[in-house]
């Protein structure tokens, strides 16, 4: 139990375009989901608290215009690089509440042109 | 703010050595502790968690951690490690509202066959 999916795996754009990435919750329901960056060999960032049914939570420094968050069920939220540029090429990784506990999803590595 | 620390950055030991990371954390109420393992090429996976009780926690594949409140520690350890035990370690901590987790830098293991 507990299995959470990223689509896609990974993804290559050009500078300017937008990004969609999803996150599921196969096999339970969250009303809370969580989105990361990691850099190489680096630990994870967290960017954002997804909230269902309400507008998400962003961390300090993070700027909610680029990155849109949209959590429209208890088994989706999609976080969308707007505009993305070189330097937002990184690994994204989303995690889900159960109960206390976050399972993660494999990530999505972006690679802007 | 809270923080989390991992003290070793990179470990490198033999088959059937035991291994220990340390962790401590910084926060003076109530936490929730979690380790978290990342194999080469796949998603954080969920090790161990403790959040009441005996704070001698048994989690997958022979690894246990124990908290010690006084030191806001919470130290991983493993009798006999394997080849296959390579990976990066996260320790992670969930305190106050809204289950964020604060990562610590991630520990990475070798282990030589």
């Amino acid at each position: 139990g507990a299995v959470v999916s990223q689509h896609p795996s990974r993804v290559i754009c050009k500078s300017g375009t937008s990004v969609k990435i999803e996150c599921r919750s196969l096999d339970f329901q969250a009303t809370t989901m969580f989105w990361y960056r990691q850099f190489p060999k680096q630990s994870l960032m967290l960017m954002a608290t997804s909230n269902e049914g309400s507008k998400a939570t962003y961390e300090q420094g993070v700027e909610k215009d680029k990155f849109l968050i949209n959590h429209a069920s208890l088994t989706l939220s999609t976080l969308t690089v707007t505009s993305a540029h070189p330097e937002d090429s990184s690994f994204y990784i989303c995690s889900a509440n159960q109960g206390e506990t976050q399972y993660f999803g494999p990530g999505t590595r972006l690679l802007v042109l | 703010a809270q923080s989390v620390s991992q003290h070793n950055h990179h470990v490198i030991l033999s088959e059937a050595a035991s291994l220990e990371l340390g962790c401590n954390y910084s926060y003076g109420g109530t936490v929730n502790l979690f380790w978290y393992v990342q194999y080469p090429g796949q998603h954080l996976q969920l090790l161990l968690k403790y959040f009441s009780g005996d704070p001698l926690v048994k989690g997958i594949k022979g690894f246990e951690a124990e908290f010690i409140k006084s030191k806001f520690s919470f130290n991983l350890r493993k009798p006999s490690v394997q080849w296959s035990d390579t990976a990066e370690y996260f320790c992670a901590v969930n305190a106050g509202a809204g289950n964020k987790l604060t990562f610590g830098g991630g520990t990475r293991v070798l282990v030589k066959p």
